[in-house]
């Protein structure tokens, strides 16, 4: 089955010590995005690539790094993971329209991975 | 960052039951998303309304956009154990490509 697949689903380092989580997807989608998620919270989008654009949010903190080298592989780069950067981290994948469409947005869901959960010592 | 009021925030109910969880916007939604995530795991997409008074079904969970397209609302009938988990209501609302998301309705179903 098509699929999105985040590795690993569970992941231990150290404060400050860097980290890369991986997501994967079968699904052919031209849109990729990373979130994080803490307890009891939806998720924060962290930045999306739109083919191969780099697309941030304004409020992710340049810690958090993230690199497309394929449409298929999606990485998220933690350069020095603070007790802060706990959380789950989902990775998800959709089928956007063309810019050049006249509609300004998607509408197609998006479709998630089961997840990376991270825990700093 | 703007959110979805969504409610209840938990939700108790026995096998059978049915229920109801709603998703409310302050601006019209040009996309709204059910998803259902279980503890420690990723969101599984459960359905999508776009058009207003649009009304979609699968197995036992109905979901309704309201003809204002700012509010929905998410039905399961006789509800069952394998029901249980986060609900979450995520849309496209104003001129945001970015998905705005409800901070979830804790389900459980006591057998």
């Amino acid at each position: 089955d098509a699929m999105v697949i985040q590795n690993p689903r569970y992941q231990v380092t150290q404060f400050g010590k860097p980290v890369t989580l991986s997501c994967s997807q079968t699904l052919n989608h031209n849109v990729m995005y990373w979130y994080q998620q803490k307890s009891s919270q939806a998720p924060k989008l962290l930045f999306h690539y739109y083919d191969k654009d780099f697309n941030n949010e304004a409020d992710t903190p340049d810690n958090f790094q993230s690199r497309r080298p394929n449409t298929s592989f999606c990485f998220l780069d933690i350069r020095s993971p603070g007790l802060g950067d706990a959380a789950m981290y989902l990775c998800a994948t959709s089928r956007d329209i063309p810019r050049r469409a006249s509609r300004f947005y998607s509408n197609q869901p998006q479709h998630f991975g089961d997840g990376t959960r991270l825990s700093i010592l | 960052s703007q959110e979805l009021e969504q409610s209840p925030q938990s939700l108790i109910v026995q096998e059978g039951k049915n229920l109801t969880i709603n998703c409310t916007s302050s601006k019209t939604l040009y996309g709204l998303y059910w998803y259902k995530q279980k503890y420690g795991e990723g969101l599984i997409f459960l359905m999508m309304l776009q058009k207003g008074g649009e009304e979609k079904s699968h197995e036992k969970i109905t979901a309704k956009l309201d003809e204002k397209k700012q509010q929905s609302s998410l039905h399961i009938t006789a509800s069952q154990p394998s029901h249980a988990g986060i609900y979450l209501c995520g849309g496209y609302a104003g001129n945001n490509r970015k998905l705005i998301w409800g901070l979830g309705t804790s389900l459980a179903v006591n057998p």
